[in-house]
């Protein structure tokens, strides 16, 4: 069973351009998470998401970002018209069901970096 | 609003010598806390998660109790290796899948 699967590792984009990351939770797993470490701080909560259902979008930015869980096919994590202060580690984690001794699992992470 | 301090931000130890890592929160109406690793460039390893109803875990050198009327986690690692050089954070549930991280602790162990 493959762990939480983030694609692209490394990511570099212009100001102005989008970037798209993606998410493929383990099997079997319904709920992805998305996080956000700047440099030099800690992980910070974006977006909860089940299969096409938005649960908790409470830390994500009110501009520019979007989060999808399609029924079919990985979780998008989606920045328009990136800046550099969007310069950063995005994480994803699964889990199967939301219980008290449901442990999230985490990707390797998606380091975005915008010049 | 939930808040998570670790302490110390950094330590640094001889190999074989006991870890002792903690972490604090401000509501203690949480579901449960999970301590992880992460590597230099790498995502994060849990290690060990502890329902709000338990008082510690326990898994191989790693032991984590939870004090949740205080606000306090307390990770042991026994006899350190220079391989349990990482940074260690801990992270608490009080919303239904919302962790909430501390800044966490940068532990190097020296040969």
């Amino acid at each position: 069973n493959a762990g939480v699967m983030q694609n692209p590792r490394h990511l570099v984009r212009r100001r102005g351009q989008e970037a798209r990351l993606r998410c493929s939770p383990m099997k079997g797993h319904s709920h992805v998470y998305w996080y956000r470490q700047l440099p030099e701080e800690g992980l910070k909560f974006m977006v909860y998401l089940q299969k096409e259902n938005i649960i908790d979008e409470s830390g994500m930015p009110k501009e520019r970002f979007s989060a999808e869980f399609p029924k079919e096919g990985p979780s998008i994590l989606r920045i328009q018209q990136v800046v550099r202060g969007d310069s950063a580690a995005y994480f994803c984690a699964s889990s199967p069901v939301r219980a008290q001794n449901t442990e999230a699992f985490f990707g390797q992470g998606t380091r975005l970096t915008v010049v | 609003k939930q808040e998570v301090t670790q302490i110390p931000a950094a330590l640094s130890v001889p190999e074989g010598e006991n870890l002792v890592l903690n972490c604090s929160f401000t509501d203690s109406a949480i579901y449960n806390l999970q301590w992880f690793r992460q590597d230099p460039g790498k995502g994060l390893t849990s290690l060990l998660l502890i329902q709000s109803s338990q008082r510690e875990q326990t898994s191989g050198r790693l032991n984590a109790s939870l004090d949740k009327s205080s606000g306090r986690s307390t990770l042991y690692i026994a006899a350190s290796q220079p391989g349990d050089s990482a940074t260690y954070l801990c992270a608490v549930e009080n919303t239904r899948g919302k962790l909430q991280f501390g800044a966490g602790t940068q532990v190097v162990v020296t040969p």
